[in-house]
């Protein structure tokens, strides 16, 4: 069974542009989780689709937006790029929502912006 | 507001050691508690998860303690082993309304075991 994969898994960008970050959850996984883990700050919960909709997002600007397709991929968009946006982003899926499903993470895309 | 703290940053044990991570958590509404382990390049996966209605969980070399009046959870790996040299972080999880269940991480804790 293919595991969490992500895309791109490195992007540079300059300050001001707009980055989008791909997530395949693991087949039959309708509910997808984004998280940012910057360096010294571990991983901090930024949204949750579940069966195409936005359920729930952490405290994070709203220029980080996304969207959550038919097949339950998921992109990320960060618009507006900052220094501090720097950091590893990293998705997870979940069969179906619940507090015992365990979340299947992906190898993240480290994004730097300069 | 952190609200799941762990400690320590980082840890070296020797090749058979014990390795003691711990952590301590603020919102009495958490109500499970999972451990992730993460190697360099890769996204972090399960390794063992407890629920606040036991004060012990035992997998193989891995052994999750609970103490909730305290509010404190540890990782506890026996013997261990090179191969165990990665970043664990603990975490936290309750249901933050509309059936979500996000994770709230420690901040990591980076295990070296040397030979």
């Amino acid at each position: 069974e293919a595991g969490v994969t992500q895309s791109p898994t490195h992007l540079i960008k300059t300050r001001g542009q707009q980055a989008t970050l791909r997530c395949s959850p693991i087949s039959g996984h309708t509910s997808v989780y984004w998280y940012q883990q910057a360096l010294g700050l571990g991983l901090q919960f930024l949204l949750w689709y579940d069966e195409g909709e936005e359920r729930n997002r952490g405290n994070f600007p709203p220029r980080f937006s996304g969207r959550q397709f038919p097949n339950y991929s998921s992109e990320l968009n960060v618009n507006a790029l900052e220094l501090e946006d720097s950091a590893l982003y990293l998705c997870a899926s979940t069969r179906q929502t619940g507090w015992r499903e365990t979340q299947y993470f992906g190898p993240g895309t480290r994004l730097l912006v300069l | 507001q952190q609200q799941v703290k762990q400690s320590p940053q980082s840890l070296i044990v020797q090749k058979g050691g014990i390795s003691i991570i711990n952590c301590a958590y603020e919102n009495t509404a958490f109500d499970y508690f999972p451990w992730y382990q993460q190697f360099p390049g890769k996204g972090p996966a399960l390794l063992i998860a407890i629920r606040p209605d036991v004060s012990e969980k035992k997998e193989g070399r891995f052994t999750i303690s609970f103490n909730k009046s305290a509010k404190q959870f540890s990782l506890h790996i026996m013997d261990s082993q090179p191969g165990d040299s990665a970043t664990y972080f603990c975490a936290a999880s309750r249901d933050s309304g509309a059936g979500s269940y996000q994770l709230t991480f420690g901040k990591g804790t980076k295990l070296s075991v040397i030979p």
